[in-house]
């Protein structure tokens, strides 16, 4: 992901709203992609990954798109609950590496009960 | 998945002391370990790969004398930042390869203040 020294955007939904957040890579190798889930004062927690072969994927409540032409994946969160309130960063590695992830910006999810 | 854990989960030095952290794999050998800083609102930004047995690698721009890495066995890397400053202060994680290539496992971050 393009990970810049900027503060996080943040979107902010009302429980029960579906949540997209999105992402842009800038490695045109990038062939996996994952997104992690980090809550406040604690370590990235994977959510769900992609390879570049996809297009979609879909775990529980939650569904990845990779747009590989105009680089970019997104997020999309069903039934946005309280609990999913975190921030959500993007990682790409890129194929022919040393399997090391780059991380993006993130984004601020805040969700209102 | 694999569990880590990390020592301390927050600590508070004095400008000029050194500090130890601690990343523990739990219930896997880990022959690979990450190190990441975080600052407030930010990304996660590389550090070093910690290899066991072996010296880390660095990422550019990181002082390998100020922090210093010791990955002395499969599940065990330290990260101790020496002659800790201000600016130092940082959301410190670790994290280890799995089994898989594209697998991490995070551990749950230190918070270090130098005041």
């Amino acid at each position: 992901g393009e990970s810049v020294g900027l503060h996080l955007p943040t979107l902010s939904v009302q429980e029960g709203d579906n949540s997209i957040i999105n992402c842009a890579y800038s490695n045109s190798a990038s062939d996996y992609f994952i997104w992690y889930k980090q809550e406040s004062g604690k370590g990235p927690q994977f959510i769900i990954d992609i390879r570049s072969n996809m297009d979609k994927r879909q775990g529980q409540r939650v569904t990845v798109l990779l747009n590989k032409t105009v680089k970019h994946l997104s997020l999309q969160i069903a039934a946005t609950q309280p609990g999913d309130s975190a921030v959500y960063f993007c990682a790409d590695y890129s194929s022919g590496g040393s399997y090391i992830p780059t991380f993006g910006r993130g984004t601020s999810l805040i969700v209102h009960p | 998945g694999a569990v880590v854990s990390q020592h301390p989960s927050w600590v508070i030095c004095k400008s000029g002391t050194s500090v130890k952290i601690e990343c523990r794999s739990l219930d896997f050998q880990a022959t690979t370990m990450f190190w990441y800083r975080q600052f407030p609102k930010q990304s996660l930004m590389l550090m070093a790969t910690s290899n066991e047995g072996s010296k880390a690698t660095y990422e550019q721009g990181v002082e390998k004398d100020k922090f210093l890495i010791n990955h002395a066995s499969l599940t065990l890397s330290t990260l101790t930042v020496t002659s800790a400053h201000p600016e130092d202060s940082s959301f410190y994680i670790c994290s280890e390869r799995g089994t898989g290539i594209y697998e991490q496992y995070f551990g749950p971050g230190t918070r270090l203040t130098v005041t």
